[in-house]
């Protein structure tokens, strides 16, 4: 498989619940990429990991926590979420060199009830 | 944080016309990258321009990045259905790799 893919596609959960967001990437890219995406909001990047290591974490709330076991993989543990915290979660892997693209994944749609 | 402006934010018109969305910014950007997003899926990338004054083609897309390196424009020639979607406007500056989003144009194109 080449390419982004993230999963799941779609998330429901409760406030209490603790759930995790998984992205694989198979393109031998050296950096991934969490953001957010709201509606009637541009994209937020939430975290920047590059050659394994967190190079950026944009003032997210705690109730977010990724994890980068190898440059393939990127999670992003989710914990005591708020319902403002609903929104599409789109994972992108690049190489670290400057204006080089972005490939996204499909996003996790997830919904905080 | 170096807000990128797109313009304008809702763009509704019929299969055949043509279009030209605008990405503004106050900063200046080393490169810029226009993207595409579908409903249900992620961005995917258009085209990324580099030189300021470059003009570059995509079949009926034509992408420019302004001279000064501080703005950009994508214009649609005879559009269709297909160019359906989000287009989102990215920068970058000087040597960073990190990618600055703007506020996207939402197009619909009906027949």
């Amino acid at each position: 498989e080449t390419g982004v893919t993230q999963t799941p596609r779609h998330l429901v959960m409760g406030m209490t619940n603790k759930k995790s967001l998984k992205c694989e990437q198979h393109l031998g890219h050296n950096a991934m990429y969490w953001y957010k995406q709201s509606a009637k909001k541009p994209l937020e990047l939430m975290f920047v990991y590059s050659l394994e290591e967190r190079v950026e974490n944009n003032s997210v709330p705690s109730r977010f926590s990724p994890e980068c076991p190898n440059s393939s993989h990127l999670f992003l543990h989710l914990h005591t979420l708020q319902p403002e915290d609903s929104a599409l979660y789109l994972c992108a892997s690049s190489q670290d060199e400057p204006g080089r693209g972005y490939t996204f994944g499909s996003g996790t749609r997830l919904t905080v009830v | 944080t170096q807000l990128l402006e797109q313009s304008p934010q809702f763009l509704s018109i019929q299969e055949g016309e043509n279009l030209t969305v605008y990405c503004n910014s106050s900063s200046v950007f080393s490169s810029l990258q226009w993207y595409r997003q579908e409903p249900g899926e992620g961005p995917v990338l258009l085209v990324t321009v580099v030189t300021g004054g470059e003009v570059k083609k995509l079949k009926r897309l034509t992408f420019q990045f302004g001279d000064a390196r501080k703005d950009s424009s994508l214009h649609i020639t005879a559009a269709q259905p297909g160019d359906t979607g989000l287009y989102l406007c990215a920068g970058v500056r000087g040597t960073a790799s990190k990618l600055t989003f703007g506020t996207g144009t939402r197009l619909q194109v009906t027949l």
